[in-house]
């Protein structure tokens, strides 16, 4: 199984800051894929094959990374951005999830 | 897209319950189908897998307990959950594939005496 670590666990920041939280995985994937989840709602996909950028999902998102190293960025934080970030691969059986990077705005 | 979930709620260890996802705006015969779970306060857990042409893949903690099917004439994912136990309690999602683009609500499953 692929154990995907992200960090940090949680952290916070400032309207217009950018964010930036990583994903590395326990053996190389082909892709990763980053979602969004809010309090009391279902999550949301923000990025698929490593670094494309959802339908409806903002320009200030982005995906990076390849192999073991993978990240999401923000680029300019909003208050709507706080949230829960889950990655995610699925390059080989089972899928599995990161487990979760608390995102509070300042 | 729509993913609406339904068949949850409170089951004693041990028993069964069968949760179904109704898929509406998609050609649902042509993709496959996905079951994550997320226990309370927890994060998110894959369950299982249903392509298109019906093979199954399923996490180990779930395999030999749950089967994952669908009815593609009735826009249709189900989960047959047996053998319940307290671990299994979590709100469950479908979600469609390749990346899960869309998700439904959730469905509460509990598991207590």
């Amino acid at each position: 199984e692929i154990v995907l670590t992200q960090s940090p666990t949680t952290t916070a920041a400032s309207p217009g800051e950018k964010v930036t939280i990583t994903c590395l995985a326990s053996s190389s994937v082909s892709n990763m894929y980053w979602y969004q989840q809010k309090s009391g709602a279902s999550p949301k996909l923000l990025i698929y094959s490593t670094s494309s950028l959802a339908s409806g999902v903002p320009d200030r998102f982005s995906g990076s990374g390849s192999g073991t190293s993978y990240s999401l960025t923000i680029n300019t934080m909003e208050a709507e951005d706080a949230a829960t970030y889950y990655c995610q691969q699925w390059s080989s059986n089972p899928l599995t999830f990161g487990s979760g990077t608390k995102l509070e705005i300042k | 897209v729509q993913l609406v979930e339904s068949g949850g709620g409170l089951v004693q260890p041990g028993k069964s319950l069968k949760l179904s996802c109704s898929a509406s705006g998609f050609t649902f015969s042509s993709y496959g189908m996905h079951w994550i779970r997320q226990a309370p306060g927890k994060g998110l857990d894959w369950v299982a897998y249903i392509s298109s042409s019906s093979g199954t893949v399923y996490a180990d903690a779930v395999k030999g307990r749950f089967t994952i099917s669908r009815d593609n004439a009735k826009n249709t994912l189900y989960l047959q959950l047996n053998s319940l136990k307290s671990e299994d309690t979590a709100i469950y999602y479908c979600a469609r594939s390749v990346g899960l683009d869309y998700w439904g609500q959730g469905v509460m499953v509990t598991v207590s005496s």
